[in-house]
């Protein structure tokens, strides 16, 4: 079984700033992983994927992962974020065997000018 | 692209009665999930079709609740005898040849 842990519930930054939301997974089968953004009574959106190849991910609005295998980690970062960027991020996770989404219990990220 | 489209966007209901969902997937997507969300958590893994076949439901999803896809295109998910606890944010998505899925807006259901 897989599973995700988001070590921060809520991480408050000032514009321009930068950003790292933590997400750690367990897998003992090979997963894909991709981070969501949620804005307030919305579905969820994708920012990016990682499914194999470059560690280095690059996804929308400028947001980026690194998949670290050995750490079995895959941190979110954003070098200078918006007022815009408010919203809940979700890390998820999903066997290369399976359809189904794990995701982690989110991570607020509240961004003040 | 029209994207992932839910039917209602909210419904209250009083214990005890029955509900029923509409999800309408990306048009070509063959397979479709449901996803349940309570307030503060992260979406659950309810169940999922790849075009009519149902290939996995959760344990979460208890007698009371089943989900449809006929003929492989929208799906409906059905909550018999709401009880308090089916209080939550549903969720639906579709995805078709790659692994990313594509959530809708969800239907906020509150069982009163």
């Amino acid at each position: 079984a897989q599973s995700v842990t988001q070590l921060d519930s809520q991480v408050p930054v000032f514009e321009e700033a930068p950003v790292e939301l933590r997400c750690n997974y367990s897998s003992s089968v090979s997963v894909y992983l991709f981070w969501y953004v949620q804005y307030p009574n919305q579905g969820l959106q994708l920012l990016l994927k990682y499914l194999s190849g470059s560690t280095l991910v690059k996804g929308i609005n400028g947001f980026e992962a690194e998949f670290n295998k050995s750490q079995t980690s895959f941190h979110l970062r954003k070098p200078s974020v918006h007022i815009s960027d408010t919203a809940e991020y979700f890390c998820a996770v999903s066997a290369w065997n399976t359809d189904k989404l794990i995701f982690g219990t989110g991570t607020r990220l509240q961004v003040f000018p | 692209d029209t994207g992932v489209s839910q039917d209602p966007r909210h419904k209250i209901t009083k214990r005890g009665q029955n509900v029923t969902f509409r999800c309408d997937p990306i048009s070509e997507h063959n397979r479709l999930y449901w996803y349940r969300q309570t307030l503060g958590q992260g979406p659950e893994f309810l169940t999922y079709f790849q075009n009519e076949a149902q290939l996995e439901k959760s344990r979460l999803l208890s007698d009371r609740f089943s989900a449809e896809r006929p003929k492989g295109s929208f799906s409906t998910l059905e909550i018999q005898r709401t009880e308090q606890g089916d209080s939550a944010m549903y969720l639906c998505a579709s995805s078709g040849l790659g692994y990313e899925q594509y959530f809708g807006p969800g239907t906020r259901l509150t069982v009163t």
